[in-house]
C-alpha cells in the first residue's frame, strides 16, 4: 500500500490564484481529513468526511472547499488565495468503524507547503 | 469544544534519560492519540488509548480518565526520539480530533 498521499509538496501562489491540493489513499478508509499546521498552534481541521458523497466543515473551512466522489481522494480547493493561508497542509485518512483493526488510527500524508504570495 | 494543553512546550534532554511529556483535556473524551512528527515534517500515530496504559517499545503511554489527564513517557532516550509529539482528543464516536499545539522534544547524545 503506498498509504496516504499528496502532490505538490511545495507549492508558491500569487494572492486571488486558485489550485487543487491532492490527497489519496488506498487503504479503503471512509474518513479523510485536512488539516492545517501553522507556527505555534495545533493541527487545525479544514474539512473532514466520512465517506464518498459526504464532507462537512472542521474549524477553519473559509476560503477552502472539498469534495468526495470516490472513496479514494479528497482534493482541498483553494478557491483565491490569500496569504493568510500559507502554511503546510496535511490530509489524513482512517476506518470510521471500530472494530476494523479496533482503532481509528489515523494515517498522515506527507504535508504540502504552500506559500501565498 | 474540547481544549487540549501539552506540557512542556520544550523539552532537551541528555542521551538516556528518562522523558515524560503530558497532556490534558477538557471535556470527557472517547479516545485519546498521541502522534510523533519527525523533523522532516511526517506525522505517525503512536498510540491510540480509551483507558490505562499501552507500551510499545520504549514507548508508554497512559491515561487517566477521571483527572482528563495522559503521560507519555520513554524510557532511555535516544537522539533518534527527537520530534514533536501531539496529543489529540476525540470527543465522542468519530467526531474530529483535537490537537494540542505539540511537545517539541530534543534528545542530546
Amino acid at each position: 500500500n503506498a498509504g496516504v498521499t499528496q502532490t505538490p509538496k511545495f507549492q508558491v501562489l500569487k494572492t486571488g490564484q486558485s489550485m487543487t491540493l491532492q490527497c489519496a489513499q488506498d487503504m479503503n478508509h471512509e474518513y479523510m481529513s485536512w488539516y492545517r499546521q501553522d507556527p505555534g498552534m495545533g493541527l487545525r481541521l479544514i474539512h473532514y468526511s466520512v465517506g464518498a458523497g459526504i464532507t462537512d466543515q472542521g474549524e477553519v473551512p473559509n476560503g477552502y472547499n472539498v469534495s468526495r466522489s470516490t472513496t479514494e481522494d479528497f482534493p482541498l480547493r483553494l478557491l483565491s488565495a490569500a496569504p493568510s493561508q500559507t502554511s503546510v497542509y496535511f490530509c489524513a485518512s482512517s476506518y470510521t468503524t471500530p472494530g476494523r483493526h479496533g482503532i481509528y488510527t489515523q494515517y498522515f500524508g506527507p504535508g504540502t507547503r504552500l506559500t501565498v504570495l | 469544544k474540547n481544549e487540549v494543553e501539552q506540557s512542556p512546550q520544550n523539552l532537551t534532554a541528555q542521551e538516556g534519560e528518562f522523558i515524560t511529556i503530558n497532556c490534558s483535556y477538557s471535556v470527557g473524551i472517547s479516545a485519546l492519540h498521541w502522534l510523533q512528527q519527525h523533523p522532516g515534517g511526517g506525522i505517525v500515530s503512536l498510540f491510540m488509548l480509551s483507558s490505562g496504559k499501552k507500551k510499545h517499545g520504549r514507548l508508554i503511554a497512559t491515561i487517566n480518565i477521571q483527572e482528563k489527564h495522559s503521560s507519555l513517557h520513554i524510557t532511555a532516550s535516544h537522539p533518534r526520539d527527537s520530534a514533536v509529539y501531539i496529543c489529540a482528543v476525540r470527543n465522542s464516536g468519530n467526531t474530529p480530533l483535537v490537537f494540542g499545539k505539540g511537545t517539541r522534544l530534543s534528545v542530546i547524545a
